[in-house]
């Protein structure tokens, strides 16, 4: 069974700071793994994933993840948060294989102080 | 291009009664998905189906069930509403081998 732990249910970052969001995740397999962005009364938007290429991941908006397998994590950071990053995300597991279920963390909630 | 939709937006329902729900895929993708959103939790998965089959299926009961459709789209249906159905539905879908879903905006369901 595969799993995803985001600790903590909320933070909160000022304008122009780093923003780091947790997710650590249990696999008795090779993951694939996503970050989802969902805005208030909208669907899931991917920012990113990694399926076992390049461990440093590149998405939109400037966030990024690093996979690493030693610490099973699998963490979101963006240099500089702006206020349109304020969201709930999720981080997601899957897989390997093709169309495998997405199971989901419960979500943080990032807010951005002007 | 469109992307993921879904119909309708918004449904109340009471208790007992039946609901259908309807998704479109994205252009290009064959295979749809469908998770159960609970306020305030992550989405979680409730079958996928590829070819007009089921393909997998998550913890929910025989209460939920669903169909696809020659060109792709899919319904789910629950039958039976239980006050605790009252989640955000959404659809996503992806092609074939691909590991990558895209959700449509949901249907928000009010289960009174």
């Amino acid at each position: 069974a595969q799993s995803v732990t985001q600790l903590g249910s909320h933070v909160s970052v000022s304008e122009g700071a780093l923003v780091l969001l947790r997710c650590n995740y249990s696999s008795s397999v090779p993951p694939y793994l996503f970050w989802y962005v969902q805005y208030p009364n909208q669907g899931l938007q991917l920012l990113l994933k990694y399926t076992s290429a390049a461990t440093l991941v590149k998405g939109i908006n400037g966030f990024e993840a690093e996979f690493k397998k030693s610490e099973t994590s699998f963490h979101l950071t963006k240099p500089s948060a702006h206020m349109s990053d304020a969201a709930e995300y999720f981080c997601a597991v899957s897989g390997p294989g093709a169309n495998s279920k997405l199971t989901f963390g419960k979500g943080i909630t990032l807010s951005v102080r002007p | 291009d469109a992307g993921v939709t879904q119909s309708p937006t918004h449904l109340i329902k009471t208790r007992g009664q039946q609901v259908t729900l309807r998704c479109s895929p994205k252009s290009g993708h064959d295979t749809v998905s469908w998770y159960q959103q609970a306020l305030g939790q992550g989405p979680q998965f409730i079958f996928q189906y590829y070819e007009e089959e089921e393909r997998q299926r998550g913890n929910f009961p025989d209460r939920f069930s669903g169909h696809q459709f020659p060109n792709y789209s899919s319904e789910l249906n629950v039958n039976a509403l239980l006050l605790g159905d009252s989640a955000l539905y959404l659809c996503a879908s992806s092609y074939g081998r691909g590991e990558t879903q895209y959700f449509g905006p949901g249907t928000r369901l009010l289960v009174l």
